[in-house]
């Protein structure tokens, strides 16, 4: 039963352009969800986090959306950049279980020239 | 970044032998976590630890053992490897249980 789910596997965007990232949850008890970004043989580096008391977070060139009632966020990468490309996870944890996220399954990002 | 070791890095073993991975970390956070990660399956939790001797299971824990006898280490066990455990195994820490730090990986891979 996946409870965070990344329905996109790639994503391939221009350079300059936006890159957007989505993930979907079904347990509407989460209340804090995070993305990482994974380089190949490195662990995942965190990125950006929203809590559910807010619909967007924003840190520089990201910015993070959610809707809670469609139970969906999203990642905007904006513009985009070569070294942006690595496999975005997303996460999300509630309070009753704090200390343990979900994982979605990943989505690789690839910018070109 | 976060100091969070793990060792070793690359590992070869044959099935049914025992394996010990550690994961140590010099932040002095309370929380420990161990995740494997396979394609199509993002990162699932193993195991993870609140506290000194306080461990959980997670999602994947079958096979698995952990132990936790001070802050800064964090011990994943296979106590008879089998192919399926082939995987990347991450160590991550938090200090308040909701933004995890990641270690750099533990590449196994069971023959």
């Amino acid at each position: 039963d996946q409870q965070v789910k990344q329905n996109s596997p790639s994503l391939s965007v221009q350079e300059g352009r936006i890159s957007i990232l989505n993930c979907d949850y079904t347990n509407s008890m989460f209340d804090y969800f995070l993305w990482y970004k994974k380089y190949p043989a490195e662990g995942p580096t965190f990125l950006i986090s929203i809590s559910s008391i807010k619909d967007k977070n924003e840190d520089g060139r990201f910015t993070v959306f959610l809707n809670k009632s469609a139970k969906h966020l999203s990642l905007h990468i904006v513009p985009s950049q070569p070294g942006d490309s690595a496999v975005y996870f997303c996460a999300a944890s509630d309070t009753g279980t704090a200390s343990k996220l979900t994982f979605g399954t990943g989505t690789r990002l690839q910018v070109t020239l | 970044d976060a100091g969070i070791t793990q060792s070793p890095r690359h590992k070869v073993t044959e099935t049914g032998t025992p394996v010990t991975l550690r994961c140590h970390q010099t932040e002095n956070h309370r929380y420990m976590y161990w995740y494997r990660q396979d394609p199509g399956h993002g990162l699932r939790l193993i195991h993870y630890s609140y506290g000194v001797k306080d461990t959980d299971k997670g999602e994947v824990s079958d096979g698995y053992s952990v132990s936790r006898s001070k802050t800064e280490d964090f011990l994943l066990t296979l106590e008879s490897a089998t192919s399926s455990q082939t995987s990347v195994y991450f160590c991550a820490i938090s200090e308040n249980g909701r933004r995890q730090y990641f270690g750099p990986g533990t590449r196994l891979t069971v023959t």
